[in-house]
């Protein structure tokens, strides 16, 4: 049962417009989203994250939005830029684990940022 | 500088062989976790620990072993029992209830059973 869903497995967009890339969840439990960033044989390295009760938040080229009633998570990139082009995965983190932050990630998706 | 160290960075086993791979912070967070990367998946959680000497299965537990003794280190073996142990193996540690759930990650260690 994948509770984080990222149903596109990859994203190509040109240099300079918007990415915007999706996500969905199930379990309505989940108290903090992030995204994470991921270049070939490199950890994850951390992008932007949101409050489940907040609806935005941005930083920079870098906006997420949350759909609470929908389930629904989007990072927003603008402008696009060649080096964004990574694998992005989107993760939330659910109740239960202590003091410890128990993420549970999606598949990703490729972002690809043509010239 | 702070961070998270993996090693070896590439590992290659024979089958039937237990591996030991290497996850040692100098962040001082108390909070570590162990994940594995298949090509097409996301992240799948193996253990973590909120403490030393505590440690809690994750998702995929069956055929790993970890242990916590120090608070740096939070070594994780590969035991012959895992059935499918080819993957790329990440470390991560999060400060003590960490308001936004933020993992810091290693950069990684590939495991692969010929």
């Amino acid at each position: 049962d994948q509770q984080v869903k990222q149903n596109s497995p990859s994203l190509s967009v040109q240099e300079g417009r918007i990415s915007i890339l999706n996500c969905d969840y199930t379990n309505s439990m989940f108290d903090y989203f992030l995204w994470y960033k991921k270049y070939p044989a490199e950890g994850p390295t951390f992008l932007i994250s949101i409050s489940s009760i907040k609806d935005k938040n941005e930083d920079g080229r870098f906006t997420v939005f949350l759909n609470k009633s929908a389930k629904h998570l989007s990072l927003h990139i603008v402008p696009s830029q060649p080096g964004d082009s990574a694998v992005y995965f989107c993760a939330a983190r659910g109740a239960g684990a202590g003091t410890a932050s128990k993420l549970t990630f999606g598949t990703g998706t490729r972002l690809q940022v043509t010239l | 500088d702070g961070g998270i160290t993996q090693s070896p960075k590439y590992l290659f086993r024979k089958e039937g062989q237990n591996v030991t791979l290497s996850c040692e912070q100098n962040l001082n967070h108390d909070a570590m976790y162990w994940y594995r990367q298949d090509p097409g998946q996301g992240l799948r959680l193996i253990y973590y620990s909120q403490i030393v000497n505590d440690f809690q299965k994750g998702d995929i537990a069956e055929g790993y072993s970890v242990s916590r003794e120090k608070k740096e280190s939070f070594p994780l073996t590969v035991t012959s029992a895992q059935k499918n142990p080819t993957a790329f193996y990440l470390c991560a540690s999060s400060m003590r209830q960490g308001l936004t759930g933020e993992l810091f990650f290693g950069e990684g260690s590939r495991l692969t059973v010929l």
